[in-house]
């Protein structure tokens, strides 16, 4: 199983909603990581964890909330966006921190109206 | 200056031309990864290379260290090679979350 499955994949939300964006990989990878991607750009790093802990928080504001319970899971807990938040969130996941190959899932598209 | 520049931007093709998409960097790097986007839709790692030249199917990627350039070629392209290919690079040292992305070259084959 070399996938890295998300869900939902597509998410339409008001202002005011709560939802969480779910991330999951069995392949025994210990990092994993949050990317935001608008159209036409190249994705963003917002967030990395390596071994369930968070390493990386690139200023991502507070109504983005993420949480790893285990080395297979990653969720991304939403709160309070705005519509400029609308965009492809990208999940991946790599062996460990470093020099190894990601593997990247297929991307929730989220609509904040 | 991007840290990492990719050409063309845009790439037109007939089914079964030779495509070559080119990636050059500023950085001392560890590895490159070469990405395909479908539209809407997720990344697929396609290669990672830290020297030389590795091959899988109709794709072939390549990379010369001392001139800070890498090659993505498709030879027979199919119109399902439409998609938006990224080179992304691990800068020396860092954390594979700290990718540094192309913009991505937009391939269409058409048929």
């Amino acid at each position: 199983d070399t996938e890295v499955t998300q869900t939902p994949k597509h998410l339409v939300m008001g202002m005011t909603n709560k939802k969480s964006l779910k991330c999951e990989q069995h392949m025994g990878h210990r990092a994993m990581y949050w990317y935001k991607q608008k159209a036409k750009k190249p994705p963003e790093l917002m967030f990395v964890y390596s071994y369930e802990k968070l390493s990386i928080n690139e200023s991502v504001p507070s109504r983005f909330s993420p949480e790893c319970p285990n080395s297979s899971l990653l969720n991304l807990h939403l709160h309070a966006l705005q519509p400029e938040d609308s965009a492809l969130y990208l999940c991946a996941s790599s062996s460990r921190e470093g020099w190894t190959e990601a593997f990247f899932g297929q991307g929730t598209r989220l609509t904040v109206v | 200056k991007n840290e990492v520049e990719q050409s063309p931007q845009n790439l037109t093709a007939q089914e079964g031309e030779f495509i070559t998409i080119n990636c050059s960097y500023s950085v001392g790097i560890s590895a490159l990864h070469w990405l395909q986007q479908h539209p809407g839709g997720g990344i697929v790692s396609l290669f990672m290379l830290s020297s030389g030249k590795k091959k899988h199917g109709r794709l072939i990627a390549t990379i010369n260290i001392q001139e800070k350039h890498s090659s993505l070629h498709i030879t027979a392209s199919h119109p399902r090679d439409s998609a938006v290919y990224i080179c992304a690079v691990m800068n020396y040292g860092g954390s594979q979350g700290n990718l540094i992305f192309g913009k991505g070259t937009k391939l269409s084959v058409k048929p």
